[in-house]
């Protein structure tokens, strides 16, 4: 079973400031998820990647198979931005298997 | 592209009744899962359906829960005789998994928050 292990667990930022949320997995995996959930519940999906890097406005997700780790990076980041952001790993048969999530709170 | 839709969005109940969730999925997709979410915990998976084919389920499945997806588009989710710990978010999502047996992402509706009193 895949292990999956998110860091930190809360983080708060300034405005403008840099942001890295780790995530590390156990097991091989064929691609990992990057998804932002807000309050209310709904999870967007922000990024599935298998390897290397990839950016999209202001968030890069990076991941390496060889270490079993990946980083979401948000750039200037902004109050909007507050969300819990959850890795995910394939757990077999499709099926995801999640880290507990990182809560950024992003201030003015 | 109208997104997963989850109904109810709440639902607050007393310990002892019967609820049942509904999830439509994004038209195309054949594939689609429940799954479910407590206080600070990310998501934990349920079950998953292939179609109308109900392919695996998770031992978090007791028997008080049953899953359907009658036609392969909707489905909907059964709790009987609820407990105290059936009070979280569950989550439905959605995919296509391609004849080459590729597979996209799992789209996610907004879930919804049972409460138990």
């Amino acid at each position: 079973k895949n292990e999956v292990e998110q860091s930190p667990q809360n983080l708060t930022a300034q405005e403008g400031e840099f942001i890295t949320i780790n995530c590390s997995y156990s097991v091989g995996i064929s691609a990992l998820h990057w998804l932002q959930q807000h309050p209310g519940g709904g999870i967007v999906s922000l990024f599935m990647l298998s390897s290397g890097k990839k950016k999209h406005g202001r968030l890069i997700a990076t991941i390496n198979i060889q270490e079993k780790h990946s980083s979401l990076h948000i750039t200037a980041s902004h109050p909007r931005d507050s969300a819990v952001y959850i890795c995910a790993v394939p757990g077999g048969s499709e099926k995801l298997v999640f880290g507990k999530g990182t809560k950024l709170t992003v201030n003015p | 592209d109208t997104g997963v839709s989850q109904d109810p969005r709440h639902k607050i109940t007393k310990r002892g009744q019967n609820v049942t969730f509904r999830c439509d999925p994004i038209s195309e997709h054949n594939r689609l899962y429940w799954y479910r979410q407590t206080l600070g915990q990310g998501p934990e998976f349920l079950t998953y359906f292939q179609n109308e084919a109900q392919l695996e389920k998770s031992r978090l499945l007791s028997d008080r829960f049953s899953a359907e997806r009658p036609k392969g588009s909707f489905s909907t989710l059964e709790i009987q005789r609820t407990e105290q710990g059936d009070s979280a978010m569950y989550l439905c999502a959605s995919s296509y998994l391609s004849g080459t047996g590729v597979s996209q992402p799992q789209h996610f509706g907004d879930g919804t928050r049972l409460s138990i009193l």
